[in-house]
């Protein structure tokens, strides 16, 4: 069965470090796979997303993420955390049969906190 | 430039009573979701819609019920509401094709206590 997981609840970092959540999946084809994140009292914004091509993705507020086949990941990653990033990121990927309806099935959500 | 819109932001319910969750976007999008946040569960698909006149369940549906009778408009009912329905409920649409293709944007949430 498809599915993804987000191994942890929390990342804590230090502002102006390198920050990385992470994001394994499962589906039997090619993935498409996306990052959402949600600040409080809001609803989850899209921040990026990996469909073909290049393994490394660009994305909004300086985001990026990388696909590893291999390992079935798709971590996100940003080289300088700033306070302004402490939020609840989503791993999803697209439901395999549901290609013609764009469901989605989400991680748990990992709550970055970035410390001054 | 509104996007997805839903309102109420906040509702408490007495158990037994009923409700609509309203949800209206601006974007021409085919495709609608409903979806509740339980903490530290994720999300969870209530009720999805492909285009107007068509609904079907997600995976969690009992208790539910949703119509689409515009494209604009995906309200959800709750018919008889139970504590087990305290949540935060997030509507969501996307495109069928283009570049933003599967991108589902969000509303803010509506913040729903049944007692």
């Amino acid at each position: 069965a498809q599915s993804v997981a987000q191994p942890e609840d929390q990342v804590n970092v230090a502002e102006g470090n390198p920050l990385t959540v992470k994001c394994t999946y499962s589906v039997s084809g090619n993935p498409y796979l996306f990052w959402y994140v949600q600040y409080p009292n809001r609803g989850l914004q899209f921040l990026l997303k990996y469909i073909t091509g290049d393994n490394l993705v660009k994305g909004s507020y300086g985001f990026e993420a990388e696909f590893n086949k291999s390992q079935t990941s798709f971590h996100l990653k940003k080289p300088s955390a700033l306070v302004s990033d402490s939020a609840l990121y989503f791993c999803a990927v697209r439901d395999e049969g549901s290609s013609n309806t764009g469901k989605l099935i989400f991680g748990q959500g990992t709550t970055l906190q970035v410390k001054p | 430039n509104a996007g997805v819109t839903q309102t109420p932001k906040f509702r408490i319910l007495k158990i037994g009573q009923s409700m609509t969750l309203q949800c209206t976007q601006d974007m021409n999008h085919n495709y609608m979701y409903w979806y509740r946040q339980d903490p530290g569960m994720g999300l969870k698909l209530i009720y999805y819609s492909v285009g107007a006149g068509i609904t079907d369940k997600g995976e969690v549906p009992n208790g539910y019920n949703v119509s689409r009778s515009t494209t604009e408009d995906f309200p959800l009912r709750l018919e008889l509401a139970a504590p087990s329905q305290t949540s935060v409920y997030f509507c969501a649409s996307t495109r069928q094709g283009g570049s933003a293709k599967n991108i589902q944007y969000f509303g803010a949430g509506t913040r729903l206590s049944v007692l």
